[in-house]
């Protein structure tokens, strides 16, 4: 089925550094939703954005919807080494599902 | 936002059986969905449960292989027919009220199919 691309899929980062990721799509997007996926558990809602441009934070994240509508950015401050999961944007066009991305691997070296 | 619990949390079944897991709400919800990942994939739609009709499958998807039940509107099951072990995944319950979009999931069932 139809995916978003995730930038980058996977990434090592030394704790406390700065964390980027980007996702995007041919595709107009009305809701762009952020989760984190732990190893065996379901994924978790980090962040929602419902208008182009918003920039929502949520403790060390922030996410923001891109201004076309096609793409959306998540960043994580400081990054610790909870932080570890997979994280997955995940687009809504208005129909009755979401389309979700191909995911970011995040490592954090301690 | 909602609590969903799933079960069983895991199971290991043999080629040719079937397993049904169980999606339990504590709220009445009004969209549920069933999503399959499988191992080091993202998350694909199999189908949305309707409560009190047959539900919505996506492509590649089917009612004989993966039958679905939503009798009310806070429980809905999935079977997984005739597995063999490609089917090996994990099986993951969501649920949306309308107006919100926004999704929550439940913690996932991981089948291995031997």
């Amino acid at each position: 089925g139809q995916q978003l691309n995730q930038s980058p899929q996977s990434m090592f980062i030394q704790e406390g550094e700065d964390v980027s990721m980007n996702c995007t799509s041919s595709s107009i997007f009305n809701t762009w939703l952020w989760y984190k996926q732990d190893p065996g558990e379901g994924p978790v809602l980090l962040i929602a954005l419902y208008k182009a441009g918003e920039l929502t934070s949520n403790g060390r994240l922030t996410a923001q919807f891109g201004i076309t509508r096609k793409d959306s950015f998540l960043n994580i401050s400081a990054s610790i080494p909870s932080d570890v999961g997979i994280y997955f944007c995940a687009g809504h066009p208005g129909t009755y599902k979401y389309i979700f991305g191909t995911g970011t691997r995040l490592k954090v070296l301690a | 936002s909602a609590v969903i619990s799933q079960k069983p949390s895991r199971d290991i079944c043999q080629r040719g059986t079937s397993l049904t897991i169980q999606c339990q709400v504590d709220s009445q919800v009004t969209m549920m969905f069933w999503y399959r990942q499988q191992p080091g994939q993202s998350l694909t739609l199999i189908a949305t449960a309707n409560q009190g009709s047959e539900a919505t499958y996506e492509s590649g998807f089917v009612i004989d292989k993966f039958p679905i039940s939503r009798p009310n509107l806070t429980f809905s099951t999935l079977t997984v027919s005739n597995m063999s072990p490609e089917d090996s995944s994990i099986y993951l319950c969501s649920v949306e009220d309308v107006g919100q979009e926004t999704q929550y999931f439940g913690p996932g069932t991981r089948l291995l199919v031997l």
